[in-house]
């Protein structure tokens, strides 16, 4: 998975702040899910993007989360005026290939603390 | 109810001893990941399956469709193999993963 990138690694930010997320597929990769995992809790589906179009958002909070995946550039996924229960492990994961049922790569995930 | 059901939570095991986790899961799926995650958080695809069984060195995994139940099998396990295990059913409809909680495994030297 080390061809997934993702940054920062681990953020913090103050409630009320922007936290953006980035995550660069492996070179091929045009599909990218995003996930979410609470504390304790397991991984949930956030959002699924294809370059410049969202393909599936109904894992993602109605406000203040959006995702994007531009056709030049990493996906980003961003949380305006963050609260302290944003805080989470966020990973992004991409199919092999074009395909959505192909072997999922993950990133390293990026560790949001909101204080 | 989770579409995706895990079994044990835990588990500890002496090295050497055989493993199974198990995952029942209830949608309709085009495929069925076993994931690794170790302490530290990074998530490591182990196998994507549909149908029949995979092995990949001590790992095996087998899925059964109309029962719809997967397996994760570890040989002659190691400390090593100490982890966090995650079943993941991508729904044949839609775009959907959907994640057991996960089991974790500790082997004991």
């Amino acid at each position: 998975n080390a061809g997934v990138m993702q940054n920062p690694r681990h953020l913090v930010r103050r409630r009320g702040q922007e936290a953006r997320l980035r995550c660069s597929p492996m070179k091929g990769h045009s599909h990218v899910y995003w996930y979410r995992q609470l504390p304790e809790e397991g991984l949930k589906f956030m959002v699924y993007l294809q370059k410049e179009n969202i393909i599936d958002e109904s894992g993602m909070p109605k406000e203040r989360f959006s995702a994007e995946f531009p056709k030049e550039g990493p996906s980003i996924l961003r949380i305006q005026q963050v609260v302290r229960g944003d805080s989470a492990a966020y990973f992004c994961a991409t199919p092999e290939g074009s395909s959505r049922t192909g072997e999922l790569f993950f990133g390293e995930g990026s560790r949001l603390t909101v204080l | 109810k989770n579409e995706v059901e895990q079994s044990p939570q835990n588990l500890t095991a002496q090295e050497g001893e055989f493993i199974t986790i198990n995952c029942s899961y209830s949608v309709g799926i085009s495929a069925l990941h076993w994931l690794q995650q170790h302490p530290g958080g990074g998530i490591v695809s182990l196998f994507m399956l549909s149908s029949g069984k995979k092995k990949h060195g001590r790992l095996i995994a087998t899925i059964n469709i109309q029962e719809k139940h997967s397996s994760l099998h570890i040989t002659a396990s190691h400390p090593r193999d100490s982890a966090v295990y995650i079943c993941a059913a991508l729904q044949n409809t839609g775009n959907q993963f959907y994640f057991g909680t996960g089991t974790s495994l500790t082997v004991i030297p």
